[in-house]
């Protein structure tokens, strides 16, 4: 059964502005971490922003936050002022235990 | 710097050719891991090993093989019984097996294609 679901198609987002992407997640594990990837072209995974299962606030980096509602396991990243280096694919993903799941990725094009 | 080297970055073998794939860390981290991505799909685990002499398969498994003689160095071999190898291969590591708050660092991937 998957357990990160991102099912927006592709999206274009102007320049400036904020971007949400929808990640919803499954487990049964009362301990389990959250992460956001991005994967430019180039194809490396770059680390954005984590969000522990027992974190009380929503987890900020810079232009990143993450909407985290632990009742409707739904992890949501939020970019702000878009930039143009923000076109990319990014992933959400759960670490329960030993194994890190990811979703199929969320494709964002900014546009100038 | 510390980091995850893959090489080669583009790879391309004949069908019925093993090929194997390096991964190397210097950021002496215990645990790590081999995804395959395909277009479209997010990433799918092959293996991963916790420890030297020790690894475990993961979702997709068949058709690959993997060592673990040293800390920093798991490499991954794609046999011939690997049905649909082309794919882009990426290889991750993690400071701590077990606790969730650690999270992957990754390789800039090896691009396979079969010729």
């Amino acid at each position: 059964a998957q357990k990160i679901t991102q099912t927006q198609p592709g999206m274009f987002v102007q320049e400036k502005e904020a971007v949400t992407l929808d990640c919803t997640y499954d487990t049964s594990d009362q301990s389990y971490g959250l992460f956001w990837y991005k994967q430019p072209s180039s194809g490396e995974m770059i680390f954005l922003i984590y969000q522990g299962s027992y974190d009380e606030q929503n987890a900020t980096e810079g232009r990143y936050s993450l909407n985290f509602q632990k009742a409707r396991k739904s992890a949501n990243l939020v970019i702000s002022a878009s930039q143009l280096g923000d076109s990319a694919m990014y992933f959400c993903a759960m670490r329960e235990g030993r194994r890190l799941a990811f979703g199929k990725g969320n494709q964002v094009v900014v546009i100038p | 710097d510390g980091g995850i080297t893959q090489s080669p970055k583009y790879l391309f073998r004949k069908e019925g050719q093993n090929v194997t794939l390096s991964c190397e860390q210097n950021l002496n981290h215990d645990a790590m891991y081999w995804y395959r991505q395909d277009p479209g799909q997010g990433l799918r685990l092959i293996y991963y090993s916790q420890i030297v002499n020790d690894f475990q398969k993961g979702d997709i498994a068949e058709g690959y093989s993997v060592s673990r003689e040293k800390k920093e160095s798991f490499p991954l071999t794609v046999t011939s019984a690997q049905k649909n190898p082309t794919a882009f291969y990426l290889c991750a590591s993690s400071p701590d097996r077990d606790r969730v708050w650690y999270g992957y660092t990754f390789g800039s991937g090896t691009r396979l294609t079969v010729v």
